[in-house]
């Protein structure tokens, strides 16, 4: 069964500290998709990545980084010098390529101070 | 295009009503989904459908409803209303099962 962990309930930083978001997943499958959603106090859900099984390489677009590690079964999210406009909750998300659901994490609250 | 609506934004019941929260689509999308979100719970999915006239399961099932007749629609149906179903319900469509999906701006629901 699949099934996705975000360990971490709630993050507070001050504005520019960089900030990891922590997502463990757990699938029998060989092939999967993993994402990452962001959901602003709008409430709104923005898709951030995605990213298949078979490609482990690390991808940074901007302040974001994402680390994938397959050896850990980790997929985290890196904001790099953070600010107020970062703050939402932020989803972990699994698609094994046999099945056609999309089984989320219970989210992390990242609050950014000034 | 206008992505993924939902119809209402808010909506009140009592215990034991019947409603349907309404879900559409525009972008020729096989792949649509119901979620609830509940505070520390994540979204759920409720049930899902990949492609007109083949709807499926997902985690929390129980007392919804869905049928999809189009490949635009996907409509949810609560059939007796309970307080456990007071929560936010997000549709989403999506191309293929790996693609990303694309969220309506949900519905809020309290049943009394």
């Amino acid at each position: 069964a699949q099934k996705v962990t975000q360990a971490q309930t709630e993050i507070s930083v001050v504005e520019k500290e960089d900030v990891t978001l922590d997502c463990v997943y757990e699938t029998r499958d060989t092939t999967y998709y993993l994402f990452w959603y962001k959901q602003p106090p709008s409430g709104e859900l923005v898709f951030l990545i995605r990213r298949n099984s078979f490609d482990e390489q690390n991808e940074i677009s901007g302040r974001y980084s994402w680390n994938f590690q397959k050896s850990t079964s980790s997929f985290n999210f890196t904001i790099t010098a953070s600010q107020v406009v970062d703050s939402a909750v932020y989803f972990c998300a699994l698609s094994e390529y046999n099945t056609d659901k999309l089984i989320f994490g219970t989210g992390t609250r990242l609050q950014v101070f000034p | 295009n206008a992505g993924v609506t939902q119809t209402p934004k808010f909506q009140v019941l009592k215990t034991g009503q019947s409603m349907t929260l309404q879900c559409a689509q525009d972008m020729n999308h096989e792949y649509m989904s119901w979620y609830r979100q509940d505070p520390g719970m994540g979204l759920r999915l409720i049930h899902y459908s990949v492609g007109a006239g083949i709807t499926d399961q997902g985690e929390v099932p129980n007392g919804y409803n869905v049928s999809r007749s189009t490949t635009e629609d996907f409509p949810l149906r609560l059939l007796s209303a309970a307080p456990s179903q007071t929560s936010v319900y997000f549709c989403a469509s999506n191309k293929a099962s790996y693609n990303e999906q694309f969220f309506g701006p949900g519905t809020r629901l309290t049943v009394l």
